[in-house]
């Protein structure tokens, strides 16, 4: 079975630039969640969705950062404008909620803003 | 404000000996917790759970401890393999109200392991 696949792996670009990352979660599970790891912060979760639908976003940074999931099998993280702080690796997991409390993690994006 | 805390950022053990990775949280609501191990350039792998009912889960070298009255959980490892150097996170979590389980990490132990 295919894991969590992310795209792309890795990213640079400049500031001002927009950035999308893509996510396809595990076939059958019906949460999905967005994370950034930075070395000050650790793992802080964006936004996850249940069912395709957004639940919380509260970790958002700001309204530069969006995030939407079309479909049971696609969802992508769009920065707009992206910035020097943005620099991070963004993960992307997936769970079946209501079985297990554990997450599965894509191999992350790695993501560079000069 | 940190709900999930790792003071340790790294810990060296020898090879053969216990490792004991440290993990304390602050938020009553927590009823389960995870430990997950992450290698450079991969993302995190789901490696123990324990219930908030349970105050011990084991699995092969792995063992987590949990001490509710604390707030405080342990994994230990033994005997202790240059393999499982890594960085590990201890993750908490509790049934939101959409009912999905979010999860909160602390920042993580690199675990180094000496030949």
């Amino acid at each position: 079975d295919a894991g969590v696949i992310q795209s792309p792996r890795h990213e640079v670009t400049e500031m001002g630039q927009e950035v999308t990352l893509r996510c396809k979660p595990i076939s059958g599970h019906n949460s999905l969640f967005w994370y950034r790891q930075t070395m000050m912060r650790g793992l802080e979760l964006l936004i996850y969705f249940n069912n395709n639908v957004p639940i919380d976003d509260s970790g958002m940074p700001e309204d530069r950062f969006s995030a939407k999931m079309p479909n049971a099998s696609f969802s992508t993280l769009k920065i707009q404008p992206s910035e020097p702080r943005d620099s991070a690796v963004y993960f992307c997991a997936s769970s079946f909620s209501g079985a297990s409390y554990e997450q599965y993690f894509g191999p992350g994006t790695r993501l560079t803003v000069t | 404000d940190q709900q999930v805390k790792q003071n340790s950022p790294s810990l060296s053990v020898q090879e053969g000996r216990i490792s004991i990775l440290n993990c304390d949280y602050t938020n009553s609501m927590f009823d389960y917790f995870l430990w997950y191990k992450k290698y450079p350039a991969e993302g995190p792998t789901f490696l123990i759970s324990i219930s908030s009912i349970k105050d011990k889960n084991e699995d092969g070298r792995f063992t987590v401890f949990l001490n509710k009255s604390a707030k405080h959980l342990s994994l230990h490892i033994v005997p202790s393999q240059p393999g499982d150097s890594a960085v590990y996170f201890c993750a908490a979590s509790a049934v939101s109200g959409a009912g999905s389980y979010q999860l909160t990490f602390g920042k993580g132990t690199k675990l180094s392991v000496i030949p």
